[in-house]
């Protein structure tokens, strides 16, 4: 079974407006992270959450972390067209040596 | 620059014909890993490697191998193709388990 869950599984939005997106997971983590990939190809790494943190932000990202609900969200800023594509978290479990990802989230943005 | 190759990039097989993918690093990774993407199930590990001859399984190696024979090449091996692995794989690297670099895909048919 998958160790973290997307939701929504899909999302559109139209061009500046913000895009939100939940992880839900079921085991303790060290970290978790998103990723994005545009279609059919690979994927990029986003950004990385410890465990110990709660909130971080990168360029027009926020990732926000509940170890308590085991739960965190990616949240996109004043969302362009480019941001279209799908986003997975993936944790790394408490013995940190792989990572599982989430089934993902497939945003459209519409100009 | 850094990179992560795969070759192929698409593949149309048969049923038991023997196939490798290759996968390479050029960033000096210690870490390396396979996944397989499948609609509806998101990215799947199939094995992983925390350094030169150094592999395990992930969670869906069943038909698979791989070797660590050097630190840049993780190649995926399926020694008798069957239908059901009809996906797109990925192969990714990184110093830790965290932040991975994924390659382009390689997209196999078996028929």
């Amino acid at each position: 079974s998958q160790q973290g869950e997307e939701d929504p599984q899909a999302l559109s939005i139209q061009e500046g407006e913000n895009a939100t997106m939940n992880c839900s997971y079921k085991t303790s983590i060290n970290n978790l992270q998103w990723y994005r990939q545009n279609s059919g190809r690979g994927l990029v790494h986003l950004i990385l959450i410890r465990s110990n943190e709660r909130e971080k932000h990168s360029g027009r990202l926020r990732v926000t972390l509940d170890t308590s609900k085991k739960s965190s969200s990616l949240l996109i800023t004043a969302s362009r067209a480019a941001d279209t594509a799908s986003y997975f978290c993936a944790t790394d479990g408490a013995a940190g040596n792989k990572l599982t990802f989430g089934g993902g989230t497939r945003v459209l943005v519409k100009p | 620059e850094a990179q992560v190759t795969q070759n192929p990039r698409y593949l149309i097989t048969v049923t038991g014909k023997k196939l490798t993918v290759t996968c390479s690093q050029n960033m000096n990774h210690e870490y390396m890993s396979w996944y397989r993407q499948d609609p509806g199930l998101g990215l799947r590990q199939i094995y992983y490697s925390m350094n030169v001859e150094v592999t395990d399984k992930g969670d869906v190696p069943e038909g698979y191998k791989v070797s660590r024979k050097e630190k840049r090449n993780f190649p995926l091996i399926l020694e008798s193709p069957s239908p059901n692995q009809t996906s797109l794989y990925f192969c990714a690297s990184s110093s830790t388990v965290n932040e991975q670099f994924f390659g382009p895909g390689t997209r196999l048919t078996v028929l």
